[in-house]
């Protein structure tokens, strides 16, 4: 089966231009969230959905981030205009609502770098 | 302000000997708590994980603690193994079923051979 699917892996790219990550989640699983990893806050939800549906989206850092779902198989998170402080990496993260453990199956993950 | 605390950025421990990671909480809504570990260049994976209602859970050489009057959870690896070198996340969720995780900022664990 395949997991959580990324892209791209590691996006380079310069102050003030728009940045597009993607997620493929694992069929089946209703909920789909988006983390960002680094050293000083760890891994932070900026936002998740349920059935395509935005249910939090209070961890968007501001105005500049938004994400979509516009279908059961694919979200996207976007950055616009990008700064050097969202360096980071961004995982995307999915689970099946029936499993009452609240196990997240992560994605490996895009390596972000704003320069 | 953290809701959920790993206080200990890193650990290093010999092989063959215990490895306690610790976690404390603010929230006593959260009703589920999770350990995942995280290699570089990879996404985190799932460890273990313990219901608000158990005080212990266990698989194979991890075991995890809970202790809801402290709110303090502990994961426990005997014996260590160098192949346990990896960042621990600790999470807890809330909300239920319909919720989300909430993540510790991690330890770096290092096991010595």
């Amino acid at each position: 089966d395949a997991g959580v699917i990324q892209s791209p892996r590691h996006e380079v790219t310069e102050m003030g231009q728009e940045v597009t990550l993607r997620c493929k989640p694992i069929s089946g699983h209703n909920s789909l969230f988006w983390y960002r990893q680094t050293m000083m806050r760890g891994l932070e939800l900026l936002i998740y959905f349920n059935n395509n549906v935005p249910i939090d989206d209070s961890g968007m850092p501001e105005d500049r981030f938004s994400a979509k779902m516009p279908n059961a198989s694919f979200s996207t998170l976007k950055i616009q205009p990008s700064e050097p402080r969202d360096s980071a990496v961004y995982f995307c993260a999915t689970l099946r609502r029936t499993a009452n453990t609240g196990e997240l199956f992560f994605g490996e993950g895009s390596r972000l770098t704003v320069l | 302000d953290q809701q959920v605390k790993q206080n200990s950025p890193s650990l290093s421990v010999q092989e063959g000997r215990i490895s306690i990671l610790n976690c404390d909480y603010t929230n006593s809504m959260f009703d589920y708590f999770l350990w995942y570990k995280k290699y570089p260049a990879e996404g985190p994976t799932f460890l273990i994980s313990i219901s608000s209602i158990k005080d212990k859970n266990e698989d194979g050489r991890f075991t995890v603690f809970l202790n809801k009057s402290a709110k303090h959870l502990s994961l426990h690896i005997v014996p260590s193994q160098p192949g346990d070198s990896a960042v621990y996340f600790c999470a807890a969720r809330y909300g239920g079923s319909q919720g989300n995780l909430i993540f510790g900022k991690g330890t770096k664990l290092s096991v010595k051979p």
